[in-house]
């Protein structure tokens, strides 16, 4: 089955740096990766995705990029605020029943 | 309704008791997930139903026991929990692409936080 690894566990950045987090997969039938954030107590909520189609994909402040022939994809979240401070998990699927398979999770603390 | 809500937020049962965890739905999803999580750890999946049908059953113990009475609605049964089982239940919903038989995004509910004594 597919295997996600995700670095790193914890990442602690200064307000306005940017913060990078990278997940690995096995699977290379695996064309669906999502990004979700999780804050403590509250349910996760999907913040940015990419298909196997799309080398990168943007979203104001976050982006991710996927090499499919290295199999890995990454986070990038840019101008970091307060706000961000959250774990973020990666995830990865095949597209039939849209299991999703995540990495362990990366706890991320924005300093102000 | 853009949102997947779940009952109740939280549960302390014993390890003789029979409860019921709820989640619903009303974005015409035909999709239906369980998630069992543990602190600091991903959601880790238990069950998914693909129009009202059970199609995957990720090797959870008989104790837990799903049911879609209807697209909307998703049930999980339990009883005889073991303490260990003590979790976060998360539900989530997604909707088929467009065109194909794949999904697209998973929406989750908030969760229940089960304690098991």
């Amino acid at each position: 089955g597919e295997n996600v690894e995700q670095h790193p566990s914890t990442l602690s950045v200064q307000e306005g740096d940017s913060a990078v987090i990278k997940c690995t997969y096995s699977d290379s039938a695996s064309n669906y990766f999502p990004w979700y954030k999780q804050e403590l107590g509250k349910r996760p909520q999907l913040i940015i995705d990419i298909r196997s189609n799309v080398g990168e994909k943007k979203d104001q402040r976050i982006a991710v990029t996927l090499n499919k022939t290295a199999k890995h994809f990454s986070l990038h979240i840019t101008e970091t605020q307060p706000e961000d401070s959250a774990v973020y998990f990666c995830a990865a699927s095949r597209d039939s029943w849209g299991k999703l398979q995540f990495g362990a999770g990366t706890q991320v603390v924005v300093t102000p | 309704d853009t949102e997947v809500t779940q009952t109740p937020k939280h549960l302390v049962m014993g390890m003789t008791n029979k409860k019921s965890l709820k989640c619903e739905q009303h974005m015409g999803h035909r999709a239906m997930y369980w998630y069992k999580q543990k602190a600091k750890k991903p959601p880790e999946l238990m069950f998914v139903y693909s129009y009202e049908k059970l199609s995957i059953n990720e090797s959870v113990p008989s104790r837990f026991s799903p049911e879609c009475p209807n697209s909307s609605l998703l049930n999980l049964h339990l009883h005889a929990l073991q303490p260990e089982d003590s979790a976060l239940y998360l539900c989530a919903s997604s909707r088929p692409q467009t065109g194909s038989s794949s999904y697209n995004e998973q929406f989750f509910g908030p969760g229940t936080r089960l304690t098991v004594l």
